[in-house]
């Protein structure tokens, strides 16, 4: 069973640059959020796609978008980037997008993006 | 006022001691409440999940809830070695599907 996978695993990039990360969700899951870790923080949510649309979106700038695909993986970009955009970007996969869901987030290994 | 408060630490306790985690959060419409475990460099894993009132226990792992004063912690009994590591408290509102994690606990145990 093939947990939620991430691509790539680290990133150099210099300020002003477009980023790409990519996502394939745990089998079973059809719902992709994106996270962004910054050092000794915890991780801060950007949004999450279902059925190929963003469904929730949190406090970052129109910078960072994403799509979904038919067969549930994700992209998030990042276009003119900043220094402090520097962090571990993290996808999370889940079931569902219910009102109240209990539903589990599982998380890839991340994509740790170094802007210079 | 954060979504969710975590003391950061760091914790120490010896091996085979209880490690108390304690977490609190500001929307009283939470609905679902959640413990990650993240080693340095790697990403969150889940291991403690709780929805209701009370506690829930699972091997060395108790999660406790009480909805009334928002406060939900995590309890290691006899902690190893291998527990040292940064505990995320995460909370799920009402309004969907839309985590809110606290900044971690590190907790470092000595044998």
């Amino acid at each position: 069973d093939a947990g939620v996978t991430q691509s790539p695993t680290h990133l150099i990039k210099t300020r002003g640059q477009q980023v790409t990360l990519r996502c394939s969700p745990k089998s079973g899951h059809d719902t992709v959020s994106w996270y962004q870790q910054a050092l000794g923080q915890g991780p801060q949510f950007i949004f999450q796609y279902y059925e190929e649309e963003e469904r929730q979106r949190g406090n970052f700038p129109d910078r960072f978008s994403g799509h979904q695909f038919p067969n549930y993986s994700s992209e998030l970009n990042v276009n003119a980037l900043l220094l402090g955009d520097s962090a571990l970007y993290l996808c999370a996969s889940s079931s569902g997008t219910g009102v109240g869901s209990n539903e589990k987030l599982f998380f890839g290994s991340g994509t740790q993006l170094s802007v210079l | 006022q954060k979504e969710v408060e975590q003391n950061s630490g760091p914790l120490s306790v010896p091996e085979g001691a209880i490690a108390s985690l304690n977490c609190t959060y500001s929307d009283r419409g939470s609905q679902s409440f959640f413990w990650y475990r993240q080693y340095s460099g790697k990403s969150p894993e889940l291991i403690m999940s709780i929805y209701s009132n009370g506690d829930k226990e699972d091997g060395r792992f108790t999660a406790q809830l009480n909805k009334a004063s928002q406060y939900v912690s995590l309890l290691i009994r006899d902690s190893q070695p291998s527990d040292s590591a940064t505990y995320l408290c995460a909370v799920n509102r009402y309004t969907g599907n839309q985590f809110y994690f606290g900044t971690g606990t590190s907790l470092t145990v000595i044998p």
